[in-house]
């Protein structure tokens, strides 16, 4: 089955830096890829997501990547702000509900934005 | 339109009991999907509900059961509460469950056993 795996599992920039966080999966036939930030006794947000017949999809401050040839996508977060601290988990479709899905996540990344 | 509801937010339960937890999905979304949150094991999958149907299932026990009501709302139950049980039982939901549905996240239910 698919398994997807998420690096690194905490980074620490400055505000204003960039963040990237990437992930890469094993099932070819994923064809979903949604990132969602979690905040502290939260719940998952979406924040962007991706679809396989694309390859980058950008949304203000926030960019996903796709290369589907080395089955890894990014996430790209510019211009960081403190309010961006939170836990980023990446995930993708697993295909062997047939049409029917559910989704296979990482371990997340912690993110920390230092004023 | 309100997003996805599921109560109770809170449950301490003993080892042995049984618990049931209960999910509302955003309006007009039909699939319903439950995932554990536990600190070392991260987001897993438990099963997905589509007009009344379990469609798709994770690996977890027989003690994990679900149900879909007429309404799309859906419940979970787990018997024979184990510690290791302890985690955020989080529910989604999606218009139709295809595999490229964006799933939308209820605040979880955070159950405690003892």
């Amino acid at each position: 089955g698919e398994n997807v795996e998420q690096h690194p599992s905490t980074l620490s920039v400055q505000e204003g830096d960039s963040a990237v966080i990437k992930c890469t999966y094993s099932d070819s036939a994923s064809n979903y890829f949604p990132w969602y930030k979690q905040e502290l006794g939260k719940r998952p947000q979406l924040i962007i997501d991706i679809r396989s017949n694309v390859g980058e999809k950008k949304d203000q401050r926030i960019a996903v990547t796709l290369n589907k040839t080395a089955k890894h996508f990014s996430l790209h977060i510019t211009e960081t702000q403190p309010e961006d601290s939170a836990v980023y988990f990446c995930a993708a479709s697993n295909s062997e509900g047939g049409s029917q899905g559910n989704l296979i996540f990482g371990k997340g990344t912690k993110l920390s934005v230092k004023p | 339109k309100a997003g996805v509801t599921q109560t109770p937010r809170y449950l301490i339960k003993t080892r042995g009991q049984q618990v049931t937890l209960s999910c509302s999905p955003i309006s007009g979304h039909r699939s319903v999907s439950w995932y554990q949150q536990t600190p070392g094991q991260g987001l897993q999958f438990l099963f997905e509900y589509f007009s009344e149907t379990q469609r798709n299932k994770g690996n977890f026990p027989g003690r994990f059961s679900g149900r879909q009501f007429s309404n799309s709302r859906s419940e979970m139950n787990v018997s024979t509460l184990e510690l290791g049980d302890s985690a955020l039982y989080l529910c989604a939901s999606s218009l139709v469950g295809h595999r490229d549905d964006t799933q939308y996240f209820g605040p979880g239910t955070r159950l405690t056993v003892l």
